[in-house]
């Protein structure tokens, strides 16, 4: 089993649909961060958290670290969300400070 | 935060080849991220690059195939070496964005195909 799962692997909605993206991590965490990986590869850091919940623009992040999961929610998607959408979380092991545990993405297409 | 500037961007490649892969940015970070994703899979750590003194690889990741420089504190390269077909990946670079930010900024990714 994956330290870090999403779900689900592919989604796709309608332009203006509220979307959630779950992930669940079964490692102890100093922070769990959301990316967006456009097609051509580029990364974007969307949100890093360790507790509640953030905000940016139609992009609210939650978490709940006693039940270790987290939610990415898009309000009024639009194509240009089309993207695939990758949980992280670093890691509170010895010696694996700075390092990244990935989820294998979830795949959005938002069409319009 | 921090800028990165990585290229080449996409690169078709001979087996037996190299290709070096290089990380550029505008300010002074002590770590520097190396990672590879393979088709249809999430992002793996190859090694993470300190300025001054070897890079430190994760399991399944050898010097002799994936060196790595780090000349100064705002630059690195990665390089793909005697390159198969499997090593068809995307790979990218990445570094902390600082206390005061957080997070990770990541460089655009270079699209490599070993034909």
């Amino acid at each position: 089993k994956n330290e870090v799962e999403q779900s689900p692997q592919n989604l796709t909605a309608q332009e203006g649909e509220f979307i959630t993206i779950n992930c669940s991590y079964s490692v102890g965490i100093s922070a769990l961060h959301w990316l967006q990986q456009h097609p051509g590869g580029g990364i974007v850091s969307l949100f890093m958290l360790s507790s509640g919940k953030k905000k940016h623009g139609r992009l609210i992040a939650t978490i709940n670290i006693q039940e270790k999961h987290s939610s990415l929610h898009i309000t009024a998607s639009h194509p240009r969300d089309s993207a695939v959408y990758i949980c992280a979380v670093s890691s509170l092991y010895v010696g694996a400070t700075n390092k990244l545990i990935f989820g294998t993405g979830t795949l959005l297409a938002v069409q319009p | 935060s921090a800028v990165i500037s990585q290229k080449p961007s996409r690169d078709i490649c001979q087996r037996g080849t190299s290709l070096t892969i290089q990380c550029q940015v505008d300010s002074q970070v002590t770590m520097m991220f190396w990672y590879r994703q393979q088709p249809g899979q999430s992002l793996t750590l190859i090694a993470t690059a300190n300025q001054g003194s070897e890079a430190t690889y994760e399991s399944g990741f050898v010097i002799d195939k994936f060196p790595i420089s780090r000349p100064n504190l705002t630059f690195s390269t990665l390089t793909v070496s005697n390159m198969s077909p499997e090593d068809s990946s995307i790979y990218l670079c990445s570094v902390e964005r600082g206390r005061g930010v957080g997070g990770y900024t990541f460089g655009s990714g270079t699209r490599l195909t070993v034909v």
